[in-house]
Order: structure tokens, then sequence, then C-alpha cells
């Protein structure tokens, strides 16, 4: 089976440097997802990361370390658009099933 | 292009009834995903098709939920016999199965009241 863990909710100011963790266990990993998904609205692909290291783009960077099974999502310049709820989803096994954890809602004030 | 669209985007149904829902993935995309999403929740998997096929199903909560995709393009999540417990957002994705990211394209969803 596969366990994805997340923060269930993070404060933030306008401005500021946010850092949302995730952990995993699952057997055939291949690759880890970022969503950002807005209240009522469907996920919408922010990163990708299948190697160790750091991923940026833009204000947003992606960091994994697959020994460790463990992700940060890392948003800078944060403004009060970025507050929507943040997924983390692992891709595992040889046909590509997605598993997504429960997510983590992000509130931006100002 | 034309992404991901779901049909209807409101259900509501009397316990015990059966209702089907519809997904129209990205013309070429051969990978189709349901997942299922609760509120303050993720989405939940439920079941993966690569092409016509359905590749894992070990979402499919128990046999009143079944999915179909005939011609590798359009899918049908079918449920019968529904129960309160079955009220959610049903979400469909699609990926094509190539590129960097092969990332999953989300249609808005169908959001189904069980009465």
């Amino acid at each position: 089976g596969q366990n994805i863990d997340q923060p269930t909710e993070m404060t933030a100011t306008e401005g500021a440097i946010v850092q949302i963790n995730c952990t995993y266990q699952t057997s055939g990993f291949n690759g880890l997802f970022w969503y950002q998904q807005h209240a009522g609205e469907a996920p919408t692909f922010l990163s990708y990361n299948v190697l160790d290291g750091l991923e940026e783009k833009g204000r947003f960077s992606s960091f994994l370390s697959r020994s460790k099974g463990y992700s940060y999502l890392l948003l800078k310049e944060l403004q009060m658009k970025d507050s929507a709820s943040y997924l983390c989803a692992v891709r595992s096994g040889g046909y590509q099933k997605v598993t997504f954890g429960t997510g983590t809602k992000l509130q931006v004030i100002p | 292009g034309a992404g991901v669209s779901q049909t209807p985007s409101n259900k509501v149904t009397e316990k015990g009834k059966y209702v089907e829902l519809r997904c129209d993935p990205i013309s070429g995309h051969t990978a189709l995903y349901w997942y299922r999403q609760s509120l303050g929740q993720g989405p939940e998997f439920l079941i993966y098709f690569q092409g016509t096929g359905a590749a894992d199903d070990s979402g499919l909560p128990n046999d009143r939920f079944f999915a179909v995709r005939p011609e590798g393009s359009v899918s049908t999540l079918k449920i019968q016999r529904t129960e309160r417990g079955d009220s959610a957002v049903y979400l469909c994705a699609s990926s094509s199965g190539t590129g960097q990211y092969n990332e999953q394209f989300f249609g808005p969803g169908t959001r189904l009241t069980v009465l």
C-alpha cells in the first residue's frame, strides 16, 4: 500500500516564504507531483520530481529525497491568491498509478 | 484546446438509485483516472485505465462501483444502489503517457449528492 502524509493546515503572511512538507512510503516509486487546488475547483499541476534535488519554477520550488521518502514545496513571495490546498501525489508501479495525500490547506494573510 | 470535460456537473439522486458519470478526456490521452473527493480531503484513487483496459481498479470501494472505457476515450463511472456515503465530488483526470512530466489534467468534477 501507500502512505502519504502532509500537514492539514498552514498559515503564512503575504510576501513571506512557506514550506509544505510531504512524506511518503510506497513501492515502485516513479515520481512525485505537487498540485494546487482552489476551493471548489479541480487540481492543477504545479511541479514534478523524479530525481533527488530541487526543481525551480518561478515562485515555486519542489525538492525530493527518494532515500528519505520526503518532498517539500516552497512558495516564495506569497500572494493572497496562493491561498489554496496543496496536494502531494506519488506515482508508482508499472502502470503508473497516482495516489494523492489529503492536502495542506494554506491560508495567506495580509 | 479542449480540456477534460465531465457531465453532469451536478447530480442529485435518491438512495438506492443507479447513476452514471461521464468523462471526456483530452484527445489522444491514453491514461484516464477516476478519483473521489470529499470535503477537506485529497482525491481518493478509484480506478485507472490505460487505453481500454482497467490497469488498476484497487480503489473501487465495493462491487456497486464499476467503470468502463470501451473505445479508449470516453469513460463512464457507474454506481449501483447508491448510498448516502457515496456523496462526493467525482473527479476524472487524463494524461498523455508521454512528455517530461506526464502530469494529469483534471476535469471540473461531478458533484454527486445522494439523498
